[in-house]
C-alpha cells in the first residue's frame, strides 16, 4: 500500500495562475484533510472531507476550492495564486473521522509563487 | 478561536540531554496527539492522549495530559540524533468536527 499520495511534489506559479493539487489515499478511509505548513506556525487546515461527497471549511479556506472525487482521492485547487500562498501542502486521511483517530499524511506539495 | 500554542519553538541539545516541549489551550481538550516531522518530511504520528493525568511512555519518549486536559508535555531522555525533527502537538476540542489544531511545533536540533 503507498499510503497516502500527492502530485506534484514541487511546482512553481506566477501570480494569478491556477492550479490544482492532487491527493489520492489507498486505505478505504472516508476522511480527508488539506494543511498548508508555514514557518513558525505549524499546519492549519484548509478544507476537510468526512466522506465522499461532502466537504466543509477549515481555518484557512479563503482562495481554495475542493472536490471530494470519489473516496480515494481529494484535490485542492488554487484559482488564482498569491504570493501569500506559497507554502508546503499536505494531504492527510482518517479512517472514520472520528476523535481519537490518527491521521496519515502525505509527502506533500512545495508551492512558491511568484 | 480555538488554538493549541506550542513552546519553546526552537530548542539546541547536546546529545545525551534531555528535551522537553509543551503545549497549552485556553479550553479543555477532547484528546491530543502528538506527531513528529523530519526535515524535509510529513507529520507522522507518534502518540494520542485521551484520559485526565494520562502517561504514556515509548521507550525514552514520555508523554503527558494535564489534570484539566489543557496542557500536554513530550519528555526525551538521553537525546539522538535520531531524534531531530519538529515535534507537534494537536489538540482535538469537544463539539464540532473532530477537527485537529496543531500547535506551531518545536524544532529540536541535536549535537554529537
Amino acid at each position: 500500500n503507498a499510503g497516502v499520495t500527492q502530485t506534484p511534489k514541487f511546482q512553481v506559479l506566477k501570480t494569478g495562475q491556477s492550479m490544482t493539487l492532487q491527493c489520492a489515499q489507498d486505505m478505504n478511509h472516508n476522511s480527508m484533510y488539506w494543511y498548508r505548513q508555514d514557518p513558525g506556525m505549524g499546519l492549519r487546515l484548509i478544507y476537510y472531507s468526512a466522506s465522499e461527497g461532502t466537504t466543509d471549511k477549515g481555518e484557512v479556506p479563503n482562495g481554495y476550492n475542493v472536490s471530494r472525487l470519489n473516496k480515494r482521492e481529494f484535490s485542492l485547487r488554487l484559482e488564482s495564486a498569491a504570493p501569500s500562498q506559497t507554502s508546503v501542502y499536505f494531504c492527510a486521511s482518517s479512517e472514520l473521522g472520528r476523535a481519537q483517530e490518527t491521521q496519515y499524511f502525505g509527502p506533500g506539495t512545495r508551492l512558491l509563487v511568484l | 478561536g480555538q488554538q493549541v500554542m506550542q513552546i519553546p519553538q526552537y530548542q539546541h541539545v547536546q546529545e545525551g540531554e534531555d528535551f522537553t516541549t509543551y503545549c497549552n489551550s485556553s479550553t479543555t481538550l477532547s484528546n491530543i496527539q502528538w506527531y513528529k516531522q523530519r526535515p524535509g518530511g510529513h507529520p507522522v504520528f507518534l502518540i494520542q492522549l485521551v484520559k485526565s493525568g494520562e502517561v504514556k511512555k515509548q521507550k525514552r519518549l514520555t508523554f503527558q495530559f494535564g489534570e484539566a486536559k489543557k496542557n500536554s508535555s513530550l519528555h526525551i531522555t538521553a537525546t539522538q540524533t535520531t531524534d531531530v525533527g519538529t515535534y507537534f502537538c494537536a489538540g482535538m476540542f469537544s463539539g464540532g468536527y473532530n477537527k485537529l489544531i496543531f500547535g506551531a511545533g518545536t524544532r529540536l536540533a541535536v549535537h554529537p
